[in-house]
Order: C-alpha cells, then sequence, then structure tokens
C-alpha cells in the first residue's frame, strides 16, 4: 500500500526567507502524481503545486518549487520570500496513476507559521 | 475557484440520528469524491463517485453511504451517525483519474 510521510509535523519561518517542507513516500508503481495541498485557517484546500512523476523537471509556481527525487521516493516543497500569507497546514499527496482507484493518499501534513 | 459548495457548513447531531451531507459542482466534472479530515491522518477517501449513479468504495467507508442522481450532486449518508464520525468533510471534484482533485469548503459535523 502507498503510504505518505511528512516528517515536520510543525515549522516556522520568518518572513522573506525560504522554507523546505519534506515529504517522502512509498510506492511500487511507476507511473503516479504528486501534490502539494495548502490549507489555511479558513479550512479551504488549496492546490500548491503538482508533479507528474514521468517528468524529470521539478514543478515551480511562482515562489513555490518542489525537488522531485523519483529514485529517493522524496517530493519537498520550497517556498521563498515566505508571506505572512503562507501561515497554514501544508498536505503532501499521492496519486495512482489512471486505472487505479482515483484517490489520493495524504500525509499528515505540516503546520507552517511565518513570523514577522 | 472550482464551482464546489457544501452544505451544511456545520451541523451538530446526536448519536444514532441520519445525517446527510450534500456537495454540489458546476463545472460538470465526471468524478466527484467525499474525504473525512482527523487530526494526526491527514484526509481519507470515504466514497468517491466516476458517474451517474456509479460509485466506489475507499479505505474508510463502513458506515457510510453515498448517492449520485445528477452529474452535479454527490451526497454522503450516515445512516446512524456515531461519536466516531465527528469530523470534517470535504467534497472534491476532478475531470478525470488522472486530474488535480479541486476541494469544497468542508462541513464539520460534530455527533453528540
Amino acid at each position: 500500500a502507498q503510504t505518505v510521510t511528512q516528517s515536520q509535523p510543525e515549522m516556522s519561518v520568518q518572513e522573506a526567507e525560504t522554507v523546505t517542507l519534506s515529504c517522502t513516500y512509498d510506492t511500487s508503481e511507476n507511473n503516479y502524481y504528486l501534490f502539494w495541498y495548502k490549507q489555511p485557517p479558513s479550512r479551504q484546500m488549496i492546490l500548491v503545486i503538482r508533479q507528474e512523476a514521468y517528468k524529470q523537471q521539478n514543478a515551480t509556481e511562482n515562489r513555490f518549487s518542489v525537488n522531485f527525487q523519483k529514485a529517493a521516493k522524496s517530493f519537498s516543497l520550497k517556498i521563498s520570500d515566505s508571506q505572512l500569507g503562507d501561515t497554514a497546514m501544508y498536505f503532501c499527496a499521492f496519486m495512482r496513476p489512471p486505472g487505479s482507484q482515483g484517490n489520493l493518499i495524504f500525509g499528515k501534513g505540516t503546520k507552517l507559521s511565518v513570523k514577522p | 475557484d472550482a464551482g464546489i459548495t457544501q452544505s451544511p457548513r456545520h451541523k451538530v447531531t446526536e448519536t444514532g440520528t441520519p445525517v446527510t451531507l450534500r456537495c454540489h459542482q458546476t463545472e460538470n466534472h465526471r468524478y466527484m469524491y467525499w474525504y473525512r479530515q482527523d487530526p494526526g491522518h491527514g484526509l481519507r477517501l470515504i466514497h468517491y463517485s466516476y458517474g451517474v449513479k456509479d460509485t466506489d468504495k475507499g479505505e474508510v467507508s463502513d458506515g457510510y453511504s453515498v448517492s449520485r442522481s445528477k452529474t452535479e450532486d454527490f451526497l454522503l449518508t450516515l445512516e446512524s451517525a456515531t461519536s466516531s464520525q465527528t469530523s470534517v468533510y470535504f467534497c472534491a471534484i476532478s475531470e478525470s483519474l488522472a486530474d488535480t482533485q479541486y476541494f469544497g469548503p468542508g462541513t464539520r459535523l460534530t455527533v453528540l
């Protein structure tokens, strides 16, 4: 069974600095998708970034980028120039390829606090 | 933002009563999902639907049933609510199994 592990329950960073959130996963699949979702205090789940496993290039989305290491089964999220609005829970998620049961496997989350 | 609404947004009920949560989408997406979120567990899939009247179980489906009579609506029913079903429930939608899932605002359910 696939599992997703986020080893940092809580992290904090100063405004304008860079922070990296860790995620590892376990799968025997070769094709799959990885995601980072953000959940601010409003509780809304917001997509941050998506990575296809067949793509070697790391995904980026403005201040958010990932370091995808397929062999190591690692998928970390880097937030540059942290802003107060980045304060949230961040969830790493793994999706099986099409044809499998279509669901996301979530990690338990990392609570990020951005301090002024 | 994807057009997904959930109702009610908050509900308090008593053990043993039936509860139905509604997810409504305006995106005409084929796939719809119900997750529950509990502290220390992240989100876990309850049931999902791959079309009208087509549904399947997720990893935590015991005690829940679903129905989808229209593309836009996906209902989650707790036939006899228990305190262990106190949780935050999220609906999600996607165009296909390979596409990103977009989430509704969530429903906080408390079973006393």
